[in-house]
């Protein structure tokens, strides 16, 4: 059974640091993984999809990567500002199947 | 604008009565979804849709019902029997056929059992 976990729970630095998140997943037999964010109240913003061929994906100041062989995948955001705070979450879709695991997310806090 | 729509965004209930929560697509996708979100417990499936006509159960099926008559529309409905049902609930879609195809979420809709 897919289990996804992401630590820390809770993560704040000063505005303007680079950061990174991390997704780990213990079967790595996946199709793929996706990163989303989640503001307080709000539904979840597809951030990042990495297919299980792709070593990373960015998209502005992110940057996702994946390493199948350990479990791993980390998200990096460059340049953190105030309105990076929010809710990231990873999501893994395995082989064989039907539903996204995903994990309980990393609530991120800029600092200005 | 393509996108998902839930709706109502907030709604209240008394116990004993059912309501039914909306969700519209106008992407075109074949699967769908729908997720419950409680603090502390992440995102749980409750059923979802890879075709008209035709649903499965997720892991918490219990004392909810869906239907599946339309590509567009994937309405939930919170009957009775679910216990708790105080809760976030999204619903998601994504292109069917495709295992790799990226999710995507609506805005949410708020369930208060008063």
């Amino acid at each position: 059974k897919q289990e996804v976990t992401q630590i820390p729970a809770a993560l704040s630095v000063p505005e303007g640091e680079n950061l990174v998140l991390n997704c780990s997943f213990t079967d790595s037999a996946i199709y793929n993984l996706q990163w989303f964010r989640q503001d307080p109240g709000k539904g979840l913003t597809s951030l990042l999809l990495i297919q299980s061929s792709q070593r990373e994906q960015t998209s502005g100041r992110l940057n996702a990567s994946l390493d199948k062989s350990s479990g791993r995948s980390t998200l990096y955001i460059a340049a953190s500002q105030p309105g990076d705070s929010a809710t990231y979450l990873c999501a893994v879709k395995t082989q064989g199947a039907q539903k996204l695991v995903f994990g309980q997310g990393t609530r991120l806090t800029i600092n200005p | 604008d393509g996108g998902i729509t839930q709706s109502p965004k907030y709604l209240f209930r008394k116990e004993g009565q059912n309501v039914t929560l909306s969700c519209e697509q106008n992407l075109n996708h074949d699967a769908m979804y729908w997720y419950r979100q409680d603090p502390g417990q992440g995102l749980r499936l409750i059923y979802y849709s890879q075709i008209v006509n035709d649903f499965q159960k997720g892991d918490i099926a219990e004392g909810y019902s869906v239907s599946r008559e339309k590509k567009e529309s994937f309405p939930l409905t919170v009957t009775s029997a679910q216990k708790n049902p105080t809760a976030f609930y999204l619903c998601a879609s994504r292109e069917g056929g495709r295992n790799t195809g990226e999710l995507f979420f609506g805005e949410g809709s708020r369930l208060t059992v008063l």
